[in-house]
């Protein structure tokens, strides 16, 4: 079946632009995570979606990152203002709950650049 | 301390060698282990999950020790096709029973 899938895949911005990175997780999967992943790095957590509880934001750098899910469907993470230190690949995941029981699944990943 | 801990490495191994990485983690709570594996540029996919019995998976072979608080993986007979970077995945403990990732052993296997 499909997994998940993000958009756009690469994406190049300049420094203070606002940018909306898509992700579309695998159906029937309630929970969903955003990831920063920067070069050479290990993966950094942002934020969860479970169901319709509210989203653990705890992992959010900064005011100029939110993100927004609806339902138990696809999600949105906008970045504002962006700064260099932003530059990374943005990875999405779904699991079908955040028990730690299941195994999460990774989409291709978005490679934000910001020149 | 990190919540789940890896060696970096690199670990440089010949092709047919049998290589063995360990993890630890902090939460002695933790319920649910996993190993990924990231290949460069690409993203995390699962290579398999470790129950407490231990299970093996054609070369593959993970052992948990819940006492020790590690988890560890073994690969037989190393494929160059192996190199990638091993993220060793412990969850179920935290209030959002979230998985935590370790920040992964990279592997090279040379010819």
């Amino acid at each position: 079946g499909a997994g998940v899938s993000q958009s756009p895949s690469n994406k190049v911005t300049e420094k203070g632009k606002d940018v909306e990175l898509r992700c579309d997780p695998i159906s029937g999967h309630t929970a969903l995570y955003w990831y920063r992943q920067r070069l050479g790095q290990g993966l950094e957590f942002l934020i969860y979606f479970q169901g319709n509880s509210a989203p653990d934001k705890s992992g959010l750098p900064s005011d100029r990152f939110s993100a927004e899910r609806t339902g138990e469907s696809v999600s949105t993470l906008t970045i504002q203002r962006t700064q260099q230190e932003d530059s990374a690949v943005y990875l999405c995941a779904s699991s079908l709950d955040t028990s730690g029981t299941y195994e999460q699944y990774f989409g291709p990943g978005t490679r934000l650049t910001v020149t | 301390r990190k919540e789940v801990e890896q060696d970096p490495g690199p670990f440089n191994v010949p092709e047919g060698a049998t290589v063995a990485f360990n993890c630890t983690y902090s939460n002695s709570a933790s319920q649910s282990f996993f190993w990924y594996r990231q290949d460069c540029r690409k993203e995390p996919k699962l290579l398999m999950s470790v129950y407490s019995s231990g299970n093996e998976d054609g070369r593959f072979t993970a052992q948990l020790n819940r006492a020790s608080q590690y988890i560890s993986l073994l690969i037989r007979d190393s494929k160059l096709s192996d190199s990638a970077t091993y993220l060793c995945v412990v969850g179920g403990s935290n209030a959002g029973n979230m998985l935590t990732f370790g920040g992964g052993t990279r592997l090279m296997v040379k010819p």
